[in-house]
């Protein structure tokens, strides 16, 4: 079955730290991987996304994720955490044989950055 | 220019009623998506469609749920005889046309409580 794993469910860092959120994916064929994040009171926003080519995608905010095929992870990284980061992030996949865009979220991990 | 605009933002219903959420997306956008989201969870697809149309709707849970888009602009989520297990926040995404390729632009949310 097709599953996208956040392990992570909460993660503190402290402000200035780097930060590393982690996903896995189980799907028949490698698919088009995204990364959300979430503030209160906001509407999810896409922070970058791979679809093929370079591994290493960069982002809006600062932020960077790795695709690693032998690993089926798409983990995302910060190397300098700001408070306004504190937020959820959700890694979310996209099947490519799926003509018209669905997309299956993970649970999603909750950051919270302390002084 | 405007994002997703979803109304109410809020709705507490009593169990069993009748409810409808509407989504306003943002204008020339002709891809809409439903997703519900539960506490602790990530965003689950319900239904999407393209235009007029309901090209997606495999991911209603049941009968009870039905949308519509009747101009391919607004559309309403509309969940007769509500439980409690559909208590939620049920986001709404559009996009400029549908495929991966496309971002989907989310809006706040409508926090449905069933009583």
């Amino acid at each position: 079955a097709q599953s996208v794993t956040q392990p992570d469910i909460h993660i503190t860092v402290s402000e200035g730290a780097s930060l590393e959120l982690r996903c896995n994916y189980s799907y028949g064929a490698t698919p088009y991987l995204f990364w959300y994040v979430q503030s209160p009171g906001q509407g999810l926003q896409l922070l970058l996304k791979y679809f093929s080519g370079d591994t290493l995608v960069q982002g809006i905010k600062g932020f960077e994720a790795e695709f690693k095929r032998s690993q089926s992870s798409f983990n995302l990284r910060k190397p300098s955490v700001h408070w306004s980061d504190a937020a959820e992030y959700f890694c979310a996949v996209g099947a490519k044989t799926d003509s018209w865009g669905k997309l299956q979220f993970g649970a999603g991990t909750q950051v919270v950055v302390t002084p | 220019g405007a994002g997703v605009s979803q109304t109410p933002s809020n709705k507490v219903t009593e169990k069993g009623k009748y409810v409808e959420l509407r989504c306003d997306p943002i204008s020339g956008h002709t891809a809409l998506y439903w997703y519900r989201q539960s506490l602790g969870q990530g965003p689950e697809f319900l239904i999407y469609f393209q235009g007029t149309g309901a090209a997606d709707d495999s991911g209603l849970p049941n009968d009870r749920f039905f949308a519509v888009r009747p101009e391919g602009s607004v559309s309403t989520l509309k969940i007769q005889r509500t439980e409690r297990g559909d208590s939620a926040v049920y986001l709404c995404a559009s996009s400029l046309f549908a495929g991966q390729s496309y971002e989907q632009y989310f809006g706040p949310g409508t926090r449905l409580t069933v009583t």
